[in-house]
């Protein structure tokens, strides 16, 4: 049975301080990782793809993916309030046609 | 990033009457789309992957004969909820795969009473 484990929430910081989400995964095959921000009564929304070892930077929010260890984290920076949602780990299953596993989620609350 | 509409967004009905869901990419042609259902507080589950001009692969324990997919166009794939019972009340939501990353529409919420 194929994974994906995010760290357990609520996790809440203050506005302005960097919030770290974290995700580990099961199938040593996979080559795509992605993370979607979730708000309430709302559908998942694409923030960052990463597919290679190493860190991708895209605006106050990192990607850091560790294939060794099988770990996926999310690195947002200058918290905002608006950036309280819940943040979707999501494995692509390698070979299966673009299909993807989901972490449970991690809600963030950032407090003003 | 690529757009996907749902119709309707929400929709009422009565026990033991049928549902369709529409799921379609507008700026782009996706051969594959994927069929999501989420319940209150639980993240995403994966219900079948729907394939242009083929039927469509269910996951472990979906209903293929309740829920009937069917994605006739590179745009279009529909989700028929058969026989809706209360407990198919759910948030449904569809995805278009396009250059390696899926996006979301923006889903469906049944409600069955």
């Amino acid at each position: 049975q194929k994974e994906v484990e995010q760290n357990s929430g609520p996790l809440s910081v203050p506005e302005g301080a960097i919030a770290s989400l974290n995700c580990t995964y099961s199938d040593r095959g996979s080559q795509s990782f992605f993370w979607y921000r979730q708000y309430s009564g709302k559908s998942p929304e694409l923030i960052m793809s990463i597919y290679s070892n190493g860190d991708k930077e895209d605006g106050r929010f990192t990607a850091q993916l560790n294939k060794a260890s099988q770990y996926v984290s999310l690195l947002i920076r200058d918290s905002q309030p608006s950036d309280s949602a819940t943040y979707l780990c999501a494995v692509e299953i390698y070979n299966q046609g673009g299909k993807l596993i989901f972490g449970q989620g991690t809600e963030l609350s950032v407090k003003p | 990033g690529a757009v996907v509409s749902q119709h309707p967004s929400w929709v009422i009905c009565k026990s033991g009457t049928s549902v369709k869901i529409e799921c379609r990419s507008l700026d782009f042609q996706a051969t594959t789309m994927f069929w999501y259902r989420q319940f209150p507080k639980q993240s995403l589950m994966l219900m079948a992957t729907s394939n242009e001009g083929s039927k469509a692969t269910y996951e472990q324990g979906v209903e293929k004969d309740k829920f009937l997919i069917n994605h006739a166009s590179l745009t279009l794939s529909t989700l028929t909820v058969t026989s809706a019972h209360p407990e198919d009340s759910s948030f449904y939501i569809c995805s278009a795969f396009q250059s390696y990353e899926q996006y979301f529409g923006p889903g469906t919420r049944l409600t069955v009473t």
